[in-house]
């Protein structure tokens, strides 16, 4: 166990749609990560997050925004959705987002998202 | 811009024989981390192995190994006396030590550990 939680484990939904993905970090990591894994793209970067405030952006639709709140847990909201957006979406945390063997990403289980 | 190869696909390892996973990489940082993850068949993402760019030394991690090459820019996994635990997806990543500090993916290896 990561100690980094995801909700929910699965989503099943309908194209066009909107759901919001919940992450919490481990007990005093200021940094979350949100990942895209899929069949074709293979694991891909989407945002990062530290204590709060947005840190970097990767290759993150405009349909997808995300938020870190004061208690530190994360949530990715995904709107519009389409059926290439069905993947499992990780979010991971770290300490301190600065770099070196202290700061390894420890990822959560991950959330199973099915458009249909 | 970083990048990581994963040449193998797919392995197949007698129950008890070592294995290595390979890994190459490419980047212009000059301080920079590795690691291995761990992906079982019920989709979890497990950390395994950490190796620093300035690391002196190999790091190990129980029966988890990595051979550090940094002229070859490669850092392959090794793991001592498979069990069939060990099946599983193992992916390579990296990230540099300043700026953005998100972990960039290898295409990963799927191991099978054979009784």
């Amino acid at each position: 166990d990561s100690g980094v939680t995801q909700t929910p484990k699965h989503l099943i939904t309908a194209t066009g749609q909107r759901v919001t993905l919940r992450c919490s970090p481990r007990s005093g990591d200021l940094s979350v990560y949100w990942y895209q894994q899929s069949l074709d793209q293979g694991l891909q970067f989407l945002i990062h997050y530290y204590n709060g405030e947005e840190r970097a952006k990767g290759n993150i639709l405009e349909r997808f925004s995300a938020q870190q709140f004061p208690d530190l847990h994360s949530e990715l909201n995904l709107s519009s959705l389409e059926l290439g957006d069905s993947a499992l979406y990780f979010c991971a945390s770290s300490l301190a987002g600065r770099g070196g063997r202290a700061d390894t990403q420890y990822f959560g289980p991950g959330t199973r998202l099915t458009v249909l | 811009a970083q990048k990581i190869t994963q040449t193998q696909p797919g392995m197949f390892v007698q129950e008890k024989e070592a294995v290595t996973l390979d890994c190459t990489y490419d980047t212009s940082d000059q301080s920079y981390g590795l690691f291995w993850y761990k992906q079982p068949s019920s989709g979890e993402m497990i950390f395994l192995i950490y190796q620093g760019s300035y690391d002196e030394q190999n790091a190990t991690e129980g029966r988890y190994s990595l051979n550090f090459q940094k002229a070859r820019k490669s850092a392959n996994l090794v793991i001592s006396a498979s069990q069939l635990g060990d099946s599983a997806m193992y992916f390579c990543a990296m990230r540099p030590h300043f700026g953005n500090e998100k972990l960039t993916f290898g295409t990963g290896t799927r191991l099978t550990i054979i009784p």
